[in-house]
């Protein structure tokens, strides 16, 4: 079976710091990593996802993850945080279906 | 191009009632996936349908049941609601593989 683990449920965080959200999976196949960002009364928002090859996967609005398989962890990062950024965020795990696996979510909060 | 829309936007129901909540795909999507997610929580699969077919189920009661239709549009609908069915009910369509766009999502209510 598949899941993930997200490490902190609240981040706070300076505008112009570096923002860091940890996610770990577990799966017995190789995974598909994602992260979606989710605004206040809104839907889900795919970030960025690793399926294969490169390691450091970018994706919108400045952030980056990358997969180490061998401490299964896929963290999320964005060296200068914004305002806009204040959401929560999945990361979220698949086994080549369609069906995603997500964590609890980590609410960022960026201050002025 | 108009992204995955669901309606109604909102819903209040009361226990014991049943509810049905629809999914528009983006145009050439062939694939609907259903997630529930309750207040402070991550999003649970539910369904997925491939070309109106179930491909997927989640952990969830047969009073959850879902269909597609020939256009790929999709009906969640759940039976004798529970105060715990209260949560945001999210549809996703897909044409490559794991590449899943979110509808805005149903806020239901059971009063």
């Amino acid at each position: 079976a598949q899941s993930v683990t997200q490490l902190g449920s609240h981040v706070s965080v300076s505008e112009g710091a570096l923002v860091l959200l940890r996610c770990n999976y577990s799966s017995s196949v190789p995974p598909y990593l994602f992260w979606y960002v989710q605004y206040p009364n809104q839907g889900l928002q795919l970030l960025l996802k690793y399926t294969t090859g490169a390691t450091l996967v970018k994706g919108i609005n400045g952030f980056e993850a990358e997969f180490k398989k061998s401490e299964t962890s896929f963290h999320l990062t964005k060296p200068s945080a914004h305002m806009s950024d204040a959401a929560e965020y999945f990361c979220a795990v698949s086994d080549n279906t369609d069906k995603l696996i997500f964590g609890t979510g980590t609410r960022l909060q960026v201050f002025p | 191009d108009a992204g995955v829309t669901q309606s109604p936007t909102h819903l209040i129901k009361t226990r014991g009632q049943h509810v049905t909540l629809r999914c528009s795909p983006i145009s050439g999507h062939k694939s609907v996936s259903w997630y529930q997610q309750v207040l402070g929580q991550g999003p649970q699969f539910i369904f997925q349908y491939y070309e109106k077919e179930e491909r997927g189920r989640g952990n969830f009661p047969d009073r959850f049941s879902a269909r597609q239709f020939p256009n790929y549009s999709s009906e969640l609908n759940v039976n004798a609601l529970l105060l715990g069915d209260s949560a945001l009910y999210l549809c996703a369509s897909s044409s490559a593989y794991n590449e899943q766009f979110f509808g805005p999502g149903t806020r239901l209510t059971v009063l």
